[in-house]
């Protein structure tokens, strides 16, 4: 089953605009990663926020973290084209056998205007 | 070597054939996972092997049927599919089950498969 929202759904801005996406969830997590899919073929890592995090810089990218409201947000600074892409957010729970199962958001589509 | 690799890249089968699907890693991860995506939605896990064995199976029909014969190898036996099973399926992979309770995952690029 899916657990997180994506919001907005689809998102289009002009070359050196920033761009937010928000993602919801419903359960307790161990972390919330954010990954991007070109043209739908795998999934490429961005980001990964711990629970105990609330938030976290990588290069042009900034997460954060809220788990009394369970949501995030992905800001993505000065974009380029080569940012055109779906961007997922996952959450993290550790099953009983100690592994990670990643469960997917809706997804936020985003093209990126030169 | 940071690469999960999938195979085939793309597949055609009829609803009575017989295939698999093949996923390898050598970055000596010991948790693997089968996702399914279908067009313009989010990747839908399936399994996830933790050590070798079947820890996670999201009540998936059992026309799909999973494999870890060792530690870099993960299969997808497929029988019978139906049209709809017609997806993007994805394999991916993430460090020691326990250990490691923060990690990324890895993600191959995926077979595409189309029953007819």
């Amino acid at each position: 089953s899916q657990q997180g929202e994506e919001d907005p759904q689809a998102l289009s801005i002009q070359e050196g605009e920033n761009a937010t996406m928000n993602c919801s969830y419903k359960t307790s997590i161990n972390n919330l990663q954010w990954y991007r899919q070109n043209s739908g073929r795998g999934l490429v890592h961005l980001i990964l926020i711990r629970s105990n995090e609330r938030e976290k810089h990588s290069g042009r990218l900034r997460v954060t973290l809220d788990t009394s409201k369970k949501s995030s947000s992905l800001l993505i600074t000065a974009s380029r084209a080569a940012d055109t892409a779906s961007y997922f957010c996952a959450t993290a729970r550790l099953s009983i056998q100690g592994a990670q199962k990643l469960v997917f958001g809706q997804g936020t589509r985003l093209t990126i205007n030169p | 070597d940071t690469e999960v690799t999938q195979t085939p890249k793309h597949l055609v089968m009829g609803m009575t054939n017989k295939k698999s699907l093949k996923c390898e890693q050598h970055m000596g991860h010991r948790a693997m996972y089968w996702y399914k995506q279908k067009a313009k939605k989010p990747p839908e896990l399936m399994f996830v092997y933790s050590y070798e064995k079947l820890s996670i199976n999201e009540s998936v029909p059992s026309r799909f049927s999973p494999e870890c014969p060792n530690s870099s190898l993960l299969n997808l036996h497929l029988h019978a599919l139906q049209p709809e099973d017609s997806a993007l399926y994805l394999c991916a992979s993430s460090p020691r089950p326990y250990r490691d309770r923060n990690t990324e995952a890895f993600f191959g690029q995926g077979t595409r498969l189309t029953v007819v």
